[in-house]
């Protein structure tokens, strides 16, 4: 069975653009929940998706927003990028049973110029 | 809110010791606890997962226990080896939810 697949693994951005990271959980899984790790704040959770709905945000600007396709596979987006915002995101699946065990991917790497 | 710190950040041993990681939680109402391991660069890799109503589980020369009472959690690493070094972060989830409150980890070196 394949693993958690994030696109593209390395990101390079300016302040000001916009930026859009893919996720694609292992396959039967229903739960995207995506992390951003950074070295001053370690990982911080960003939102998860359960069968296409936001079911839980964390405490992140609006600029910082997702969605989750039929498939189950997940799309973060960030408008207006800051270069706070360069850090490693990582997508984690899980396949809805009642012992919520999570599986990470690889991540993207963002670096705001 | 759930705090969760790991104490110490970073930890150097030599080959072959037996070892043990700390993790240390605020908020005794979590559903489990999880057990990773992250190498440079990399994402993560999930090494056990207790439940709240286990007290321990093992996977090869790792054994992590949960004391719900006491807000803690170990990593045990039996003789360890420099393939295992590498950051190990635990993380708490509460119940019927898949947020993980991650601490800020512990870098391990083994050397040989």
């Amino acid at each position: 069975k394949a693993g958690v697949t994030q696109t593209p693994r390395y990101l390079i951005k300016t302040r000001g653009q916009q930026v859009t990271l893919s996720c694609s959980p292992i396959s039967g899984h229903r739960s995207v929940s995506w992390y951003q790790q950074t070295p001053g704040q370690g990982l911080q959770f960003l939102f998860e998706y359960f069968s296409e709905t936001q079911r839980n945000k964390g405490n992140f600007p609006g600029r910082f927003s997702g969605r989750q396709f039929s498939n189950s596979r997940s799309e973060m987006n960030v408008s207006t990028l800051e270069l706070g915002d360069s850090a490693l995101y990582l997508c984690a699946s899980s396949p809805g049973t009642e012992f919520y065990i999570q599986y990470f991917g690889a991540g993207t790497r963002l670096s705001v110029l | 809110k759930q705090e969760v710190t790991q104490i110490p950040a970073a930890l150097s041993v030599p080959e072959g010791e037996n070892l043990v990681l700390n993790c240390s939680f605020t908020d005794s109402a979590i559903y489990n606890l999880q057990w990773f391991r992250q190498d440079p660069g990399k994402g993560l890799t999930s090494l056990l997962l207790i439940q709240s109503s286990q007290r321990e589980q093992t996977s090869g020369r790792l054994n992590a226990s949960l004391d719900k009472s006491s807000g803690r959690s170990t990593l045990y690493i039996a003789a360890s080896q420099p393939g295992d070094s590498a950051t190990y972060l635990c993380a708490a989830s509460g119940a019927g939810s898949y947020q993980l409150t991650f601490g800020k980890g512990t870098k391990l070196s083994v050397i040989p």
